[in-house]
C-alpha cells in the first residue's frame, strides 16, 4: 500500500532559529508533495505544491524564503521553517500523490513547538 | 472562488444515534470529494473519496457520503455512532491542482 512517513514526530524549537522536517513516501512514486499547516484550532493551509521537475508554487502569504522546500526525488521531500516564531507553531502535514489531482496520501504530521 | 464549507463546527450526537456531518463545495466543475478524520494530536486519515460513478460511497468504520451535484454536496453519514468516533472530520475538494480543506466539524460522542 501507499504509505507516507513524517519525521520528526514532535519538535521544539526556540524563537528565530529553523527546523527542519521531512516526508518520505512509500509504494508509490510522489510526483507531487503538498505540504500544509494546521494552526491550533484551524484548518488545513496549503503552505506549497511541489512537482517533480517542476518549480514549486507558494501560496498567497508563505515565501520560499520562510518556508524552503526541497523535493530531489519521487520519494523525498523536506521543508525547513526558518526563523520560527510563536505563529508557526501548529501542525504541518505532508501530502503526496502520483498527481496532484488525485488522492493525497498523508503522513502523520510535524507538530512544531516554538518557545 | 474555490471553497469547501463545512457549516457545523461542533456537532454532539447520543452514542448509538444515526449521524450527519454537511459539506458543501463551491466549484465550477465538479472536483474530487474527500473526507478526514483527526483523532486528538494526529494527522488525517482518509474515510472515503468520491471521483464519479454511485453518488453514495462507502468508507471505513461504517461511514458513508452521498455527492449531490445538484445541492453541490457531499455530506456524511453514519447509522449508529460509537464513543470512539469522536474526532474532527475535515471535507476536502480536489479540482485538479490541490486539495483544499474545510473549517472541520468537531464531533463529540456523549452516553
Amino acid at each position: 500500500g501507499a504509505l507516507v512517513y513524517q519525521y520528526p514526530r514532535r519538535t521544539i524549537c526556540k524563537s528565530g532559529t529553523s527546523m527542519r522536517m521531512e516526508c518520505q513516501a512509500v509504494g508509490f512514486q510522489a510526483t507531487s508533495v503538498a505540504w500544509y499547516r494546521q494552526s491550533p484550532q484551524k484548518t488545513f493551509e496549503l503552505i506549497a505544491l511541489s512537482t517533480v521537475n517542476s518549480a514549486i508554487k507558494y501560496e498567497q502569504n508563505f515565501t520560499q524564503e520562510k518556508f524552503p522546500i526541497s523535493h530531489p526525488n519521487l520519494s523525498f521531500s523536506s521543508m525547513t521553517v526558518l526563523n520560527a516564531y510563536l505563529e508557526d507553531r501548529g501542525l504541518y502535514l505532508c501530502g503526496a500523490g502520483t498527481t496532484s489531482a488525485e488522492t493525497l496520501y498523508f503522513g502523520s504530521g510535524t507538530r512544531l513547538t516554538v518557545l | 472562488a474555490q471553497s469547501v464549507t463545512q457549516p457545523d463546527a461542533r456537532v454532539t450526537v447520543s452514542e448509538g444515534a444515526s449521524l450527519q456531518l454537511r459539506c458543501k463545495y463551491s466549484y465550477s466543475a465538479t472536483p474530487y470529494l474527500f473526507w478526514y478524520v483527526q483523532y486528538p494530536r494526529q494527522g488525517l486519515q482518509l474515510l472515503l473519496k468520491y471521483y464519479s460513478g454511485d453518488p453514495v460511497v462507502q468508507g471505513v468504520n461504517g461511514f458513508e457520503a452521498e455527492f449531490s451535484k445538484s445541492n453541490s454536496s457531499f455530506h456524511l453519514r453514519k447509522a449508529s455512532v460509537h464513543w470512539s468516533d469522536s474526532a474532527v472530520y475535515f471535507c476536502s475538494a480536489n479540482s485538479g491542482t490541490y486539495q483544499r480543506f474545510g473549517t472541520g466539524t468537531k464531533l463529540q460522542v456523549v452516553p
